[in-house]
């Protein structure tokens, strides 16, 4: 199974900061991987597919870059909405598991 | 739309069914996913299972106690746990599934205890 270690497991920002969470694939997955939001008691909401491509509606303060194994999702002049917990995915094969989540909390 | 139910307290060793009904879309064109969630902790995918239910696919963790299938007529998916351990106590999460999980059920709580 491909691993996914994701960093830092938690952040504390400013609301008009810049953040960047970072993934990395235990080997090659090409772009195959998504960016997800999630917020407390809710069911998490897809941010970003193919490592860089915004879903409908997601506001463009939000970017995703990397392949191969190193990823990179960042959000400029961060908002009150945007305290969340991010989780990275790859679907490069079966399993397609999940980075283990980074806390961004407001400081 | 995903709305889910099923789900509650059982006692090691049990079984429960979780149901997951899809609307506004066709239901039958895509791949679907079952995703759980242990309390304060990360997402693991567990089961997915294709347009015709000719491919399906389960994490080891749920290897063999597990099962998913769908009933397109009904637009509904299932996950049918069986043999229940402590550790499967989550919330689970039902998934449209094409490269991304693209949109999600609300999630139901499953809780293993005696």
């Amino acid at each position: 199974d491909i691993q996914m270690t994701q960093s830092p497991s938690s952040l504390s920002a400013f609301v008009g900061d810049r953040v960047t969470i970072t993934c990395q694939a235990s080997q090659d997955i090409s772009t195959n991987l998504n960016w997800y939001q999630q917020k407390s008691g809710k069911a998490p909401s897809l941010l970003i597919s193919d490592a860089s491509k915004l879903d409908i509606g997601v506001p463009s303060r939000v970017s995703g870059n990397g392949s191969g194994t190193d990823f990179a999702f960042t959000i400029t002049s961060l908002q009150p909405e945007d305290f969340a917990t991010y989780f990275c995915q790859h679907y490069h094969n079966r399993p397609n598991t999940f980075g283990q989540g980074t806390k961004l909390e407001i400081k | 739309h995903l709305v889910q139910s099923g789900g509650g307290l059982v006692k090691p060793g049990g079984s429960l069914r979780l149901s997951c009904v899809a609307s506004g879309f066709s239901f039958s064109d895509y791949y679907m996913s079952w995703i759980r969630q242990s309390p304060g902790q990360g997402l693991e995918w567990i089961s997915y299972i294709s347009h015709s239910s000719s491919t399906i696919y389960y994490a080891d963790s749920v290897k063999g106690r597990f099962t998913i299938s769908r009933d397109n007529a009904a637009n509904s998916l299932f996950l049918q746990l069986n043999s229940l351990r402590a550790n499967d106590t989550a919330v689970y999460y039902c998934a449209r599934n094409r490269d991304s999980l693209d949109l999600w059920g609300q999630g139901t709580m499953v809780t293993v205890s005696s």
